[in-house]
């Protein structure tokens, strides 16, 4: 079955501090895998995307990895502030010409001061 | 500024009765997406539509409704026939270039039922 999976589902931290969010993902054929912040009431956006080779990402404070032999991504967050506030949603492709995408049921994160 | 706009951003819903949901695009996209957001649940695909005049049943297309007349234009009907509307609502668009294009995505419609 195909399926994607975040954790935790909810994470707190204190501004400035970093943070790792993950994805674990099983799907077949894999595309690409990009992960979305999304703020209350808005709708996702797009940091950042990974293909099959690639293993790391950058976005600003916002580093992607990814290693497909073990079907994981990590999102990092470094020197947290209080707007990185937001769910954090992976969204993998996958089907091949069918270009299908499964959502992750996001992380959410909330900064402290 | 191009982008996404749905409205309304909050809507009520009566039961029995039938209600659209508008989703206007500016970015010259030929795809456009509807999606169901509820908690503890990813988005869900209701219905897609690659051209004009043209759309498909997503994975839970059951009680809506879609017509795709213009590029820029993509409404949902969420018809009385969906007995659980209550929940957010996200139009989004996708250019046909390169095969890595995000997903663009509107701020979303809040349904709930009176």
């Amino acid at each position: 079955k195909n399926q994607v999976e975040q954790s935790p589902q909810s994470l707190i931290i204190l501004e400035g501090k970093n943070c790792t969010l993950q994805c674990n993902y099983t799907v077949s054929p894999f595309s690409n895998l990009r992960w979305y912040k999304q703020d209350t009431g808005r709708g996702p956006v797009s940091l950042t995307i990974m293909t099959f080779s690639e293993n790391t990402k950058s976005n600003g404070r916002y580093t992607a990895t990814l290693d497909a032999d073990t079907k994981q991504s990590s999102l990092h967050i470094t020197a947290s502030q209080l707007s990185d506030s937001a769910s954090y949603i992976c969204v993998v492709t996958y089907g091949g010409a069918t270009n299908k995408l499964i959502f992750g049921t996001g992380t959410l994160l909330a900064v402290q001061p | 500024d191009g982008g996404i706009t749905q409205s309304p951003k909050y809507l009520f819903r009566k039961e029995g009765q039938n209600v659209t949901l508008s989703c206007e695009q500016n970015l010259n996209h030929d795809a456009m997406y509807w999606y169901r957001q509820d908690p503890g649940q990813g988005l869900r695909l209701i219905y897609y539509s690659q051209i004009v005049n043209d759309f498909q049943k997503g994975d839970i297309a059951e009680g809506y409704s879609v017509s795709r007349e213009k590029k820029e234009s993509f409404p949902l009907t969420v018809t009385s026939a969906q007995k659980n509307p209550t929940a957010f609502y996200l139009c989004a668009s996708r250019g046909q270039g390169r095969k890595d294009q995000p997903q663009h995505f509107g701020d979303g419609t809040r349904l709930s039922i009176l």
